[in-house]
C-alpha cells in the first residue's frame, strides 16, 4: 500500500500568514492527490483534486502543487475560517490512503 | 446535487457485526458516474478509507479490513451499506460515507460526504 506522510503534524500561524503543508508518498502517485479541510465535528471538505485543481467554491487563497511523490498545499493568506485540520489523500491505485493530518492552530 | 446520509445503530457489542446504511439523494445509486465509499475516523484521530463499491457491484477494500468488511448496494432503496464483522473496541469511531466522480480527474477525490455517524463498540 502507498503510505502518505504529512508534515508538520501541527502548525501554529497567525491571520495573514502564508502557510505550507507537505505530503509525501511512499511511491509515485503521479498527480492523483486530493486535499481536504476538516473542522471539529464536521465531515471533511474537498479543497484540491489531482494535486493542483481547485474544487468549485473553494477560495483562491488555497493552492496545490507537486507530482510524483512530493506535494504541497499552500494557503496564501491565512484567514480566521482556515484554522482546521488538513489531510492529503492519494488515489493513484484502487486502494486509497490518507495522510495523518496537519492541524493549523492560532499562534 | 448529490447528498448522503448515514444511519445505523450507535452502539454495537464486541464480536458482533456493525451495519450502516448510506442513503443517497440527488443521484441514482445505479449511476455509472460514481464510486460509493466508506471512511472511518477514530475519536480525535485521522481518516481511514475502508472501501468502495461501483454500481456493478465491484468492490475494493482497504487490506486492513478485507477479511471483515462487505460493502453492498441496494438499488431499490437507493442506498449502499457497510458491514464490518467481529468488531472490537478498536472499531469505535465516526463512520462517513462519500462519493467520488468516476471518469474524471476527481475519480478518487471524495465529494460529497455524509455528516458521519458515531459507532461505539462496547458491551
Amino acid at each position: 500500500d502507498v503510505q502518505m506522510t504529512q508534515s508538520p503534524s501541527t502548525l501554529s500561524a497567525s491571520v495573514g500568514d502564508r502557510v505550507t503543508i507537505t505530503c509525501r508518498a511512499s511511491q509515485t502517485i503521479n498527480s492523483w492527490l486530493a486535499w481536504y479541510q476538516q473542522k471539529p465535528g464536521k465531515a471533511p471538505k474537498l479543497l484540491i483534486y489531482k494535486a493542483s485543481n481547485l474544487q468549485s467554491g473553494v477560495p483562491s487563497r488555497f493552492s496545490g502543487s507537486g507530482s510524483g511523490t512530493e506535494f504541497t498545499l499552500t494557503i496564501s493568506s491565512l484567514q480566521p475560517d482556515d484554522f482546521a485540520t488538513y489531510y492529503c489523500q492519494q488515489y493513484d491505485s484502487f486502494s486509497w490512503t490518507f495522510g495523518q493530518g496537519t492541524k493549523v492552530d492560532i499562534k | 446535487q448529490v447528498q448522503l446520509q448515514e444511519s445505523g445503530p450507535g452502539l454495537v457489542k464486541p464480536s458482533q457485526t456493525l451495519s450502516l446504511t448510506c442513503s443517497v439523494s440527488g443521484a441514482s445509486i445505479s449511476s455509472t458516474d460514481y464510486y460509493w465509499s466508506w471512511i472511518r475516523q477514530h475519536p480525535g484521530k485521522g481518516l481511514e478509507w475502508i472501501g468502495y463499491i461501483y454500481y456493478s457491484g465491484s468492490t475494493y477494500y482497504n487490506p486492513s479490513f478485507r477479511s471483515r468488511v462487505a460493502i453492498s448496494v441496494d438499488t431499490s432503496k437507493n442506498h449502499f451499506s457497510l458491514k464490518l464483522s467481529s468488531v472490537t473496541a478498536a472499531d469505535t469511531g465516526v463512520y462517513f460515507c462519500a462519493a467520488s466522480l468516476k471518469g474524471s480527474p476527481k475519480w478518487g477525490a471524495l465529494d460529497p460526504w455524509g455528516q458521519g455517524t458515531l459507532v461505539t463498540v462496547s458491551s
